[in-house]
């Protein structure tokens, strides 16, 4: 199974201020038909799994435009451009590339 | 507005057997693969399993096996999840979603907890 590895597990942020969160995977994720499929999602407290974040870079609908994804090949990364109280929760980044499609361990960002 | 209503959950001794459903509105359910996903205390993600528009193709992850069965019915729009010969390593909350790998479409259900003890 693809094994991925988020970084840091743990993000105290300020308010206002930018966080980034690494995600590995352990082989490529870049599909047969050429896509990558690299998801992030958001759990807040208390809540379902969200999904911000599909194919590296293409945010769902809804997504404030200060999340944004980049990385290729094997190596991604969430940017947050200006944290605010509701994005208190833990992120995880997520492999749909190969079978079984796994998740990494979460990173929890909280305010400091 | 997409709606994903998980029930059947509940307490069931190791061994036993539960079978989970899922109602799904709100969109085409017969267009969309639908998927079981579950996230055990303390955090962890995972794949359970996935089932295709008609039926016709079904995904498991290792750990389940040979225990778990995935179903659906269009003209209900819903799918099932049966599981038979449950451990204490299955004890979840388990969310029913649906989702498109290159498309914003990606909607999940609020969970349903099972607990699987003695």
């Amino acid at each position: 199974d693809v094994v991925m590895t988020q970084s840091p597990l743990s993000l105290p942020v300020t308010l206002g201020q930018p966080a980034s969160i690494s995600c590995r995977s352990s082989q490529s994720l870049v599909d047969t038909d050429g896509n990558t499929y690299l998801n992030w999602f958001q759990q807040r407290p208390g809540q379902s799994p969200r999904r911000l974040i599909y194919k590296v870079s293409d945010r769902d609908s809804g997504v404030p435009d200060r999340f944004s994804g980049s990385g290729s090949g094997s190596d991604f990364t969430l940017k947050i451009s200006r944290v605010e109280a509701e994005d208190v929760g833990v992120y995880y980044c997520m492999q749909g590339a190969h079978w079984p499609y796994t998740f990494g361990q979460g990173t929890k960002v909280e305010i400091k | 507005e997409v709606h994903l209503v998980e029930s059947g959950g509940g307490l069931v001794q190791p061994g036993g057997s539960l079978r989970l459903s899922c109602a799904a509105s709100g969109f085409i359910f017969s267009d969309y693969w639908m998927i079981w996903i579950r996230q055990a205390p303390g955090g962890g993600l995972e794949w359970v399993a996935t089932i295709k528009q008609d039926g016709s193709v079904k995904n498991y992850v290792d750990s389940v096996k040979g225990r778990f069965s995935i179903s659906r019915d269009n003209a209900k729009n819903s799918q099932y999840l049966q599981m038979n010969s449950l451990r204490a390593e299955d004890t979840a909350i388990y969310y029913c979603a649906t989702t498109t790998r290159g498309a914003p479409f990606d909607y999940w259900g609020q969970g349903a907890l099972v607990t699987v003890s003695s």
